[in-house]
């Protein structure tokens, strides 16, 4: 595709809901990463994936935040239980490949979730 | 764990004027990357150094990458309306396999 496209743009869930958010990553970029994005902040890493392989989940903040990448192209970042504090924008990106040649990333426009 | 960090949050210029944003790590990097973020936007790629001592220009930006790879610095020239966002750098550590984001220096520029 163009670029990276992730879906819903905005998703209201109820404290304690399950949503799963996805990314559309761009054909044939290897690398697949998620971020957390609050209000005023930084991008914080959340996951990585090398083809269908998650190579780095340290930063998935509780064991509520699943992804999975199953054949090394679409992503579904999964949050169990909803909790207010996970109220944030959700961003993807992708790069072509791996190692410091490759690594600009293609952000998605992001998932605005908001916990009520 | 590795830490980005960036000074200032905040700068306001008058159009024309310059600006300069700084990115410092807690441990030294194997390369940056610069991005912008416009308003209700996504991050946006810029640059990437990957050298010590590197600089590299774009237009009215400037990039520089600190002798030691553990600081850098993004200054505009003659900052114009389109300026206006957030920039952030994102280091990736020596034998690391993900950028780490800084908090952004936030860019308004007054007409």
């Amino acid at each position: 595709g163009a670029g990276v496209s992730q879906s819903p743009r905005y998703k209201v869930a109820k404290r304690g809901q399950d949503v799963a958010l996805r990314c559309d990553p761009i054909s044939g970029h290897v690398s697949l990463f998620w971020y957390q994005q609050a209000l005023g902040q930084g991008p914080e890493f959340l996951t990585y994936f090398q083809n269908e392989a998650q190579l780095d989940k340290s930063g998935l903040p509780s064991d509520r935040f699943f992804a999975e990448r199953p054949e090394g192209s679409v992503s579904t970042l999964k949050i169990q239980r909803t909790q207010q504090e996970d109220s944030a924008v959700y961003l993807c990106a992708s790069s072509l490949g791996v190692g410091p040649e490759n690594t600009e990333a293609f952000f998605g426009q992001g998932t605005r979730l908001t916990v009520v | 764990g590795q830490q980005v960090m960036q000074i200032p949050q905040y700068q306001h210029v008058q159009e024309g004027e310059d600006f300069t944003t700084y990115c410092n790590s807690s441990t030294t990097l194997s390369n940056i990357q610069w991005y912008k973020q416009r308003p209700g936007g996504h991050p946006v790629f810029l640059i990437q150094l990957v050298k010590s001592g590197e600089v590299k220009k774009q237009k009215r930006l400037t990039f520089q990458f600190g002798e030691a790879k553990k600081n850098s610095s993004l200054h505009i020239t003659a900052t114009q309306t389109t300026d206006v966002g957030t920039y952030f750098c994102a280091g990736l550590a020596n034998y690391g396999q993900n950028f780490v984001f800084g908090p952004g220096t936030r860019l308004s520029v007054l007409p």
